[in-house]
């Protein structure tokens, strides 16, 4: 597709159970990132992934938040034992210059947790 | 005190409007500074990237860093009911995780016709 794409646009789950979430980032792009928008809030800095290299996680707020990318195409997003404060947007974004500073944004994942 | 101070606002300005944002900071280390524009349930897009102190033009959109002040400021001119959005300002250092972006919280804006 032509730009990223986040799935589901949706999720409500019960406080406890694991989610995963995933974002397919723009072809060619090597860097990618999760950061988390809670209502009201800016956007929090989760992970970061660039090309090859060791991901950055010092954004994850607990060791029930995990990611993985497989080489430079999808990632996923997993929170195990979700609890109703992971309730927010989870958005993903991709770049090729980070130079220009430049993020291209999915439209996000709401996370509803009861 | 956060990184990154930004009024979340809401801010109502009527149609044709000039509009001021602005955003401080206390890192004095920040040397990208960016505007993001995010409307109602969708990702944020990049308006305008500053590197240096001083102004930066793009259309109706103005970019204005302060570093002596760590102050920065987008202003829209003649504003159209289309501007009706959030502007996240968003920075970051030179030698840090270029992953990492600090985002204000972001004011919301609307232009009414």
């Amino acid at each position: 597709g032509a730009g990223v794409s986040q799935s589901p646009s949706n999720k409500v789950t019960e406080k406890g159970k694991d989610v995963e979430l995933r974002c397919d980032p723009i072809s060619g792009h090597t860097a990618l990132y999760w950061y988390r928008q809670r209502l009201g809030q800016g956007l929090e800095f989760l992970i970061y992934f660039q090309g090859n290299s060791a991901p950055d996680k010092s954004g994850l707020p607990s060791d029930r938040f995990s990611a993985e990318r497989t080489g430079e195409s999808v990632s996923t997003l997993t929170i195990q034992r979700t609890q109703q404060e992971d309730s927010a947007v989870y958005l993903c974004a991709s770049s090729h210059d980070l130079n220009k500073g430049e993020l291209f944004f999915g439209e996000g994942s709401r996370l509803t947790v009861l | 005190q956060k990184e990154v101070e930004q009024d979340p606002g809401p801010l109502s300005v009527p149609e044709g409007a000039i509009v001021s944002l602005n955003c401080t900071y206390s890192n004095s280390a920040f040397q990208y500074f960016m505007w993001y524009r995010q409307y109602s349930r969708k990702g944020p897009e990049l308006l305008m990237y500053t590197y240096s102190s001083g102004n930066k033009e793009d259309g109706r959109f103005t970019a204005q860093v302060d570093k002596s002040s760590k102050y920065i400021s987008l202003f829209i001119r003649d504003s159209q009911p289309s501007d009706s959005a959030t502007y996240l300002c968003a920075m970051r250092d030179y030698g840090g995780s270029q992953g990492n972006l600090i985002f204000g919280k972001g004011t919301k804006l609307s232009v009414k016709p």
